[in-house]
This record gives C-alpha cells, sequence and structure tokens, in this order.
C-alpha cells in the first residue's frame, strides 16, 4: 500500500452536480497534488498544497477548488460538472519542497463518470 | 512556463528488442527529471530521477541538458515492461511544480 487514500473510487454523476473528492495524504507529506487523467491529454496538473497553502496552480478550472486542512488531507470540489469532467483524478504526496525529497507518491485514483 | 513533450503515445516492440522512450523538456531553470510507471490495474508510481543516477528493472535515463532530453532506455524489453510510462519534470527554486508528459504506452509483443 502506498500510503495515499483516495475517496471515492468511483462516482457517477449528473451535469450541473457538484462533487468532492477526498485525498489522505502518506503519513509525514506536507505536499499534496492533484491531478486530472484523460485519454486524450495525459496527466494534467491541477494544483498543489503544502502544509495547508497553495503553491502552485495549474489548468485547473473556476468551477473547481481545493483546499488542505490542518491534518494535511486534501478535498478536490468540482462543481456544475460537464461531460468533459469525466476523467479519472489522481492525488499525490510528497515530503515538501527540498531539492531530492519530492518524489510523488501516487493515490488509486478518482473514477468521476459525469452523465 | 515548463513543458514535457512525450512524442509517441503508443510504442510497441518485440521482446529481446531495445527500447528508447522519448522525452524532451523546456525549463528556463535547472530541473528535476522523473519517469513513472503505470503497470496495467496498479498505481502510478516512481521508475527513475535522473539525481540518482541509477538503473531500475534494467531502465536508464540520462540528462542531457544540451538537447533537452531524458529519454528512457533499455537494452532488451521484456514482457512485463508493458505500461504507461510519464516523464515528469520538478522546477527548482522556489515553489516547485511537477509536470507530467501526455505518456507513452509501451507494448512488448512476445
Amino acid at each position: 500500500d502506498s500510503g495515499v487514500t483516495q475517496t471515492p473510487k468511483h462516482l457517477i454523476t449528473a451535469t450541473g452536480q457538484r462533487v468532492t473528492l477526498r485525498c489522505s495524504p502518506r503519513s509525514g507529506d506536507l505536499s499534496v497534488y492533484w491531478y486530472q487523467q484523460s485519454l486524450d491529454q495525459g496527466l494534467q496538473f491541477l494544483i498543489q498544497y503544502y502544509n495547508g497553502e497553495e503553491r502552485a496552480k495549474g489548468n485547473i478550472l473556476e468551477r473547481f477548488s481545493a483546499q488542505q486542512f490542518p491534518d494535511l488531507h486534501s478535498e478536490l470540489n468540482l462543481s456544475s460538472l460537464e461531460l468533459g469532467d469525466s476523467a479519472l483524478y489522481f492525488c499525490a504526496s510528497s515530503v515538501g519542497r527540498q531539492v531530492g525529497a519530492n518524489v510523488l507518491t501516487f493515490g488509486a485514483g478518482s473514477r468521476l463518470t459525469v452523465l | 512556463a515548463q513543458r514535457v513533450t512525450q512524442p509517441e503515445k503508443l510504442l510497441s516492440v518485440f521482446k529481446g528488442a531495445p527500447v528508447e522512450l522519448k522525452c524532451n523538456y523546456s525549463y528556463s531553470g535547472s530541473p528535476e527529471l522523473f519517469w513513472y510507471v503505470q503497470y496495467s490495474r496498479q498505481r502510478l508510481q516512481l521508475l527513475l530521477r535522473h539525481i540518482s543516477r541509477e538503473s531500475i528493472k534494467g531502465f536508464t535515463a540520462d540528462l542531457n541538458k544540451g538537447e533537452t532530453s531524458f529519454h528512457l532506455k533499455k537494452p532488451f524489453a521484456q514482457e512485463e515492461d508493458s505500461a504507461m510510462y510519464y516523464c515528469a519534470l520538478r522546477t527548482t527554486g522556489g515553489y516547485q511544480k511537477v509536470t507530467f508528459g501526455i505518456g507513452t504506452k509501451l507494448q512488448v509483443i512476445p
């Protein structure tokens, strides 16, 4: 077990709805990353948090938001869902910001299907 | 902004043949490069990173700053090497960000 836990594993919802994906990082890791994986675009970086603070932002839509809580778990909120949001959402964690200490440990992913 | 390019979505080779998965990057600073692998029904995991200069499962990758490349190589492909391979770049200095390429599916034909 890699130590990064993501829930739910699968989620089916309708367009216009809102969902929350949850991630618990590996014990001791302070950084959490969110990625979206779709067939044609590979792994798209969404956002990164370090110890509760946003550190880097990628191609994250305004309809999406995230946060990292004091216990270091993170949630990715997706609202006004569209068919194109169907994808696998990965969370990854790492120790911190030091060079050489940023190997990412990935969760199993949350598969979102929007109908 | 940094960018990672993997030009091949699919690479098919015969068992025992050499493998080279290409990765090129663009980044104004000094990058940290990685290869991640995702086997069927398994999580994405680190394969190797350039700072370690290691060989993992027979794979090696050399960072060529002149050509801005970090190609993954293996002299003799095995069936168990079939997987998705992602090249990743981590920026250095300030708040680091990890950017992945689109991925290359390696298919080793028995």
